[in-house]
């Protein structure tokens, strides 16, 4: 069954370094998803693309990160300059259509601690 | 704006008893609704999904949801609690018009008493 996959699993850096998480989305998906989840608190939404640019993002999506789809498999999040608070567990997700057409699939997580 | 509330962020049933999760949302627009269960240490799955159509929707593992506009609920169940459902089960919201995020609720994590 296809499935989303994400590298890393788990990602350890410094404060102020970049991190690019990695994404392979559902290859006939055409919507991708960032969402993240802080430990123990809600899946909160991140940015949503679609048609190579940016259909919507959240007010956590400040400048400290981009998304891009470098090529036709990857989706890949970047934060520029992390923080402390940026420790989360981040969830690729796509979907074939958008969200109101159905569901979206969800990777098994990038887990980020920033130190 | 839409908004997911799940009453309850721990609950505990025993083994073979009811399993009830409670999920309200609040909409401006008829929204689509669903339920992700989440096992230790892995992502997002889909339990179950309402759209369009019959209010109640049957999904994996003997859960079902109804769906109830007058009461803006959207409630998981399941007959007999098994151990294996032990996990954190979060419901979700969809606009239908337009945006292009779901919204999660905080999560309810079950355990299963033997």
């Amino acid at each position: 069954e296809p499935e989303v996959t994400q590298t890393p699993s788990h990602q350890v850096t410094q404060m102020g370094q970049e991190v690019i998480l990695r994404c392979v989305p559902i290859s006939n998906h055409l919507y991708f998803y960032w969402y993240r989840q802080i430990l123990g608190q809600k899946v909160e939404f991140l940015v949503s693309f679609y048609n190579n640019e940016i259909s919507e993002k959240s007010e956590i999506f400040d400048d400290q990160f981009s998304v891009e789809r470098p090529d036709g498999s990857n989706f890949t999040l970047k934060i520029r300059s992390t923080k402390l608070e940026d420790s989360a567990m981040y969830f690729c997700a796509s979907s074939r259509g958008g969200p109101n057409t159905g569901e979206l699939f969800f990777g098994e997580g990038s887990r980020l601690t920033v130190l | 704006a839409q908004s997911v509330t799940q009453l309850g962020s721990h609950v505990s049933v025993s083994e073979g008893a009811l399993v009830l999760l409670r999920c309200n949302y609040s909409s401006s627009v008829p929204p689509y609704l669903f339920w992700y269960v989440q096992y230790p240490n892995q992502g997002l799955q889909l339990l179950l999904k309402y759209t369009t159509g019959a209010t109640l929707v049957k999904g994996i593992n003997g859960f079902e949801a109804e769906f109830k506009k007058s009461e803006t609920s959207f409630h998981l169940t399941k007959p007999s609690a098994h151990m294996s459902d032990a996990a954190e089960y979060f419901c979700a919201v969809s606009s239908t018009s337009g945006t292009y995020k779901y919204i999660f609720g905080t999560g309810t994590r079950l355990k299963v008493l033997a």
